[in-house]
């Protein structure tokens, strides 16, 4: 597609709910990175996506948090037994090039999806 | 990485020139500077990048002095729809990179 497509866009979920988050990034695009996004923050790095290969997951916040990208394309991040914290926007970005190519820090950004959680 | 430093929030006038300094003293050799805008309820999109000296696209320029410890976004004639967050980051160009994004600076543009 044109952009990077999440969906869905609003998630209210009760806690200790698991939510699924998914992310279509522009077709072609090598790397994907998710977001975390709280309100009035600037968004916070979770994980970044090399093809099918999960490079880093570093800023994943805890075992709870799992994302995967099995083809290459299509990403999903999951969130197990939800808590209030986890409310907040993931957004996902994907980019032509992997991390060492001369674009690499050029992000297309989904709209985001928001996640509540009561 | 370079830890960025830049206003909370800026005040303008619809067709007045704005101009969003960051600093970043610690930025290193391989680290280049990248501005995203982000308006509500939307993903952050990309601006403008530049490693040194002056870079001009169609949305705005980007002045990096000599030293580059501190970056300027300029955003000529302001419109109402500039109203936005924009993020100054610093990013490293190498197998470890991430985008880090700060809080930014809430600029808004008055009529």
């Amino acid at each position: 597609g044109a952009g990077v497509s999440q969906s869905p866009r609003y998630k209210v979920a009760k806690r200790g709910q698991d939510v699924a988050l998914r992310c279509d990034p522009i077709s072609g695009h090598v790397s994907l990175f998710w977001y975390q996004q709280a309100l009035g923050q600037g968004p916070e790095f979770l994980t970044y996506f090399q093809n099918e290969a999960q490079l880093d997951k570093s800023g994943l916040p805890s075992d709870r948090f799992f994302a995967e990208r099995p083809e290459g394309s299509v990403s999903t991040l999951k969130i197990q037994r939800t808590q209030q914290e986890d409310s907040a926007v993931y957004l996902c970005a994907s980019s032509l090039e992997d991390r060492t190519g001369p674009g690499a820090n050029v992000l297309t950004f989904g709209a985001g999806s928001r996640l509540t959680v009561l | 990485l370079a830890k960025t430093t830049q206003p909370i929030s800026m005040d303008s006038y619809e067709g007045q020139e704005v101009n969003i300094t960051c600093s970043h003293n610690n930025i290193a050799t391989n680290d280049y500077i990248t501005w995203y805008q982000q308006f509500p309820s939307q993903g952050p999109r990309f601006i403008i990048q530049g490693y040194k000296t002056k870079v001009t696209n169609e949305v705005a320029s980007l002045f990096i002095p000599a030293d580059r410890k501190s970056s300027t976004l300029s955003l000529p004639r302001v419109s109402l729809s500039d109203t936005a967050v924009y993020y100054c980051l610093v990013v490293r160009m190498d197998s470890s990179y991430k985008l880090i994004f700060g809080s930014g600076t809430r600029l808004l543009v008055r009529p």
